[in-house]
């Protein structure tokens, strides 16, 4: 199916460990971004991509690794999960030509850190 | 990126145009207007964007002022379905900062 998808979409885990955010996307968009949400709050950027193999920190970096080895995907990974990582995390890509301007999201992966 | 101004929260009577006002006083000549919307803990949905000149589409309208320093979202005939948060975005750049948005409650 053409989207934006995220996996997984729940997932809890404990203090210290590693935990890799999948977003994938079929549409060979350039640009992809990764957000958190806390409850009650709106999207902060936490990293960007321009293309594979280019990426760039966003508002609230820290604690966090990206890669994207390939257009379609972006991972997002927390190396040592802390607490205040529990968030919902949102994956987008960025249209092009006639969707130019216009963000796409995934509907977001719900991260609880016990 | 110029940073944006909403008010936290509106109410729109059902029927009645929803004029959601943006400030972004520091906007620079290459850097967009653009707004978002929220529903419950969906991801967000594009609306509309704009530049300098006064845009349309199916979903809503989009008024900037002249010297580009503020903005208004138009939602000509707000349904219940409308009630979300609203973001409004300025960006130069591909670096898209939401910020806290307006909370819109479209009311029966």
């Amino acid at each position: 199916d053409a989207g934006i998808t995220q996996s997984p979409r729940y997932k809890i885990t404990e203090t210290g460990r590693q935990v890799t955010l999948m977003c994938h996307q079929t549409w060979s968009h350039s640009y992809m971004f990764w957000y958190r949400q806390d409850l009650g709050h709106g999207l902060r950027l936490i990293y960007y991509s321009a293309a594979a193999d280019i990426t760039d920190k966003g508002e609230v970096p820290d604690g966090y690794v990206v890669s994207r080895s390939k257009t379609e995907n972006f991972p997002l990974t927390l190396e040592s999960a802390t607490r205040s990582q529990t968030s919902v995390y949102f994956c987008a890509s960025l249209g092009q030509g006639v969707s130019a301007g216009e963000l796409f999201f995934g509907e977001g992966s719900r991260l609880t850190v016990l | 990126d110029a940073k944006t101004t909403q008010p936290p929260s509106m109410d729109c009577a059902e029927g009645r145009a929803a004029n959601l006002p943006c400030n972004h006083s520091t906007i620079s000549g290459n850097e967009y207007v653009y707004w978002y919307r929220q529903i419950h803990s969906q991801g967000p949905q594009y609306i509309i964007h704009g530049l300098k000149n006064n845009e349309t589409n199916e979903m809503a309208s989009l008024i900037i002022t002249e010297d580009r320093k503020s903005s208004t979202l138009i939602l000509p005939h707000a349904t219940l379905r409308d009630t979300a948060v609203y973001y409004c975005i300025v960006s130069g750049t591909y670096k898209y900062i939401f910020g806290t948005g307006t909370r819109l409650k479209v009311l029966a």
